[in-house]
């Protein structure tokens, strides 16, 4: 029963530093997105993708690119870690079509220094 | 740009009586509205929604209201119970299946 899994819940990176934020859903859902939680701004879309090979931007694109290789898997990479980067990420997993609700992973508490 | 609001950050209220979360939009196109639960260090969870075709959707003690002319939604609890304590985001749907939060309200109730 593992839903929308995220790894790694926690990680500290050095500026300039790569990393890729790794989710994985198994509950065979087209729509995927990445969020990030800061204090006062709610959850702010990055990506999404609304099946495999297509992804899009939202309202916070810069600094991150997506893939979407499958239908399980959405990463998230962090090209070039920036301080504006330290953040708590959500992924979530949907159904593409109808009234439906988002389901979101554990989230992954990312610190660049 | 942010096109869903929720102006109060935070509402405390006695265990028993009625919390309002209010929730603000700008963009007319959203069809879809849900409200979501979060606890620390964990995901949101989801609580309740509505179509754009309804008015009230109710759920036990959970209810949202919808006032499409207004674009304006709120959430209803009766009776409030201490582990009701959590953060609660608005979320809206737009065209893309994309959905758009509100900064959230930390809702308290005392015992």
């Amino acid at each position: 029963n593992a839903g929308v899994t995220q790894t790694p819940k926690f990680q500290v990176l050095k500026t300039g530093q790569s990393m890729t934020l790794q989710c994985a859903q198994d509950m065979n859902h087209e729509y995927m997105s990445w969020y990030r939680q800061d204090p006062g701004m709610g959850l702010r879309l990055i990506h999404y993708s609304v099946g495999a090979g297509i992804t899009d931007q939202g309202e916070v694109p810069n600094g991150y690119n997506v893939s979407r290789s499958t239908t399980e898997d959405f990463p998230l990479r962090l090209l070039s870690a920036a301080p504006s980067q330290t953040s708590v990420y959500f992924c979530a997993s949907s159904r593409r079509t109808g009234f439906t609700e988002a389901f979101f992973g554990q989230g992954t508490r990312l610190t660049v220094v | 740009d942010q096109q869903v609001k929720q102006n109060s950050p935070s509402l405390s209220v006695q265990e028993g009586r009625i919390s309002i979360l209010n929730c603000d939009y700008t963009n007319s196109m959203f069809d879809y509205f849900l409200w979501y639960k979060k606890y620390p260090a964990e995901g949101p969870t989801f609580l309740i929604s509505i179509s754009s075709i309804k008015d009230k959707n109710e759920d036990g003690r959970f209810t949202v209201f919808l006032n499409k002319s207004a674009k304006h939604l709120s959430l209803h609890i009766v009776p409030s119970q201490p582990g009701d304590s959590a953060v609660y985001f608005c979320a809206a749907r737009g065209n893309n299946n994309d959905m758009r939060f509100g900064a959230g309200t930390r809702l308290t109730v005392k015992p």
